[in-house]
């Protein structure tokens, strides 16, 4: 089992929908976790942290399940520059490197 | 610019050649991750630096490559006799210490092995 693992995708949604994306991590010791927001050809973002049950910032909120090792990010009211690749993350290790999952890519339609 | 550079941005080599990449962290910024992400993949964590040390080094980091940091600022990254399997984008990011602190990334250098 991977160690983050996220829908595949890609999800396609117009302008204003509500769409979430799901990730379930394998490390149950896990404390904190990160959603990245990855723009073609560029670097990845932190667009939110998770510290606790969740977060939520404007459009954006994201939920934690520590129960079933679940993290979810949810987006309303789409806008067309939300297209772009949704990475789950997970700080590992005494280093604090990032585990990544593969991606979740989304496209907002006019 | 006050975030984290990476140079060359793209490089093309032939298989066998050695290629050799610098990142400069954000000035005060004590850690530096090295990643790599190959198409439609997330990145992954090849090494890292606390400082000028070399503190953790993934599996995926094999002999033919080699990292050094040696004044704890900028750092590189260097692939001997690289091979078709190098290709990717190679990702440098850093961040201050502490546990939850954010790490921020440079644009990336793409490598391309012919």
């Amino acid at each position: 089992r991977k160690e983050v693992e996220q829908d595949p995708g890609p999800f396609n949604v117009p302008e204003g929908a509500t769409v979430a994306f799901n990730c379930t991590y394998s490390n149950s010791a896990s404390q904190s976790f990160f959603w990245y927001r990855q723009d073609c050809r560029k670097e990845p973002k932190l667009l939110m942290s998770v510290y606790s049950s969740g977060n939520e910032d404007g459009r954006f909120t994201a939920q934690l399940n520590r129960a079933s090792q679940y993290i979810s990010l949810l987006i309303r009211d789409s806008k067309l520059s939300d297209s772009a690749t949704y990475l789950c993350v997970v700080p590992s290790g005494s280093a604090r490197q990032l585990t990544f999952g593969s991606g979740t890519q989304l496209t907002v339609l006019p | 610019d006050t975030g984290v550079s990476q140079n060359p941005r793209h490089k093309i080599t032939k298989r066998g050649q050695n290629v050799t990449f610098r990142c400069d962290p954000i000035s005060e910024h004590n850690r530096l991750y090295w990643y790599r992400q190959t198409l439609g993949q997330g990145p992954e964590f090849l090494t890292y630096f606390q400082n000028e040390a070399q503190l953790e080094k993934s599996r995926l980091l094999s002999d033919r490559f080699s990292a050094e940091r040696p004044k704890g600022s900028f750092s590189t990254l260097e692939i001997q006799r690289t091979e078709q399997g190098d290709s990717a984008m190679y990702l440098c990011a850093s961040s201050e210490g502490g546990a939850y602190n954010e790490q921020f990334f440079g644009p990336g250098t793409r490598l391309t092995v012919l």
